[in-house]
């Protein structure tokens, strides 16, 4: 059973370049969030996708955009890249939003390293 | 809204002693409080979650972490540790609604 898969574990941009990250969720997993992890920080939250429509947001810019696919997986869009973008981008899947699976956990794919020259 | 407070940034044991990671969380409702460990260059594994079924929480790996309410802190205890336990542990808080809230973290060292 495969867990969360994420690509490309790492990538190299320069400022003002486009980037897409990509994540395939758990088996029997429909919600996909993103997370953003500076160097020595938590994970901060950027969104999350359900029934292929964005249905929650954190404090980042338009500049991130996503997008959930039928199959459930997800991309992760970022325009206009600084420096300050550089960091882990974590994917996490779990099962449905809020109701009865409001207490499950979300799990978590090894992240793809961004780097912005 | 909801966070978590990760009381230090780093703590050091010698391997066999108890490990005490602090975190104290605010939520205007009763929330669900996680943690996480992540190891060098991986993703999130989850140890244990509490959702009020029980204030005493058993995880993997031998750890296990208590909800108290009155100072409303979850912090995670493990009786022995082992060289494997170092990592970086999170600890989070959601209202049911998947977004995630995570503290600074916590990095573990086990000195041999």
């Amino acid at each position: 059973d495969a867990g969360v898969t994420q690509s490309p574990t790492h990538l190299i941009k320069t400022r003002g370049q486009q980037v897409t990250l990509r994540c395939s969720p758990k088996s029997g997993h429909d919600t996909v969030s993103w997370y953003q992890q500076a160097l020595g920080q938590g994970p901060q939250f950027i969104f999350q996708y359900y029934e292929e429509e964005e249905r929650q947001r954190g404090n980042f810019p338009d500049r991130f955009s996503g997008h959930q696919f039928p199959n459930y997986s997800s991309e992760l869009n970022v325009n206009a890249l600084l420096l300050g973008d550089s960091a882990l981008y974590l994917c996490a899947s779990s099962v449905g939003t809020g109701g009865a699976y409001s207490n499950q956990p979300q799990h978590f794919g090894d992240g793809t390293r961004l780097s912005i020259l | 809204a909801q966070s978590v407070t990760q009381l230090g940034s780093h703590v050091s044991v010698s391997e066999g002693a108890l490990v005490l990671l602090r975190c104290n969380y605010s939520s205007s409702v009763p929330p669900y409080l996680f943690w996480y460990v992540q190891y060098p260059n991986q993703g999130l594994q989850l140890l244990l979650k509490y959702t009020s079924a029980a204030t005493l929480v058993k995880g993997i790996n031998g750890f296990e972490a208590e909800f108290k309410k009155s100072e409303t802190s979850f912090h995670l205890t493990k009786p022995s540790a082992h060289m494997s336990d170092a990592a970086e542990y999170f600890c989070a808080v959601s209202k049911g609604r998947h977004d995630m809230r995570f503290g600074a973290g916590t990095r573990l060292t086990v000195k041999p």
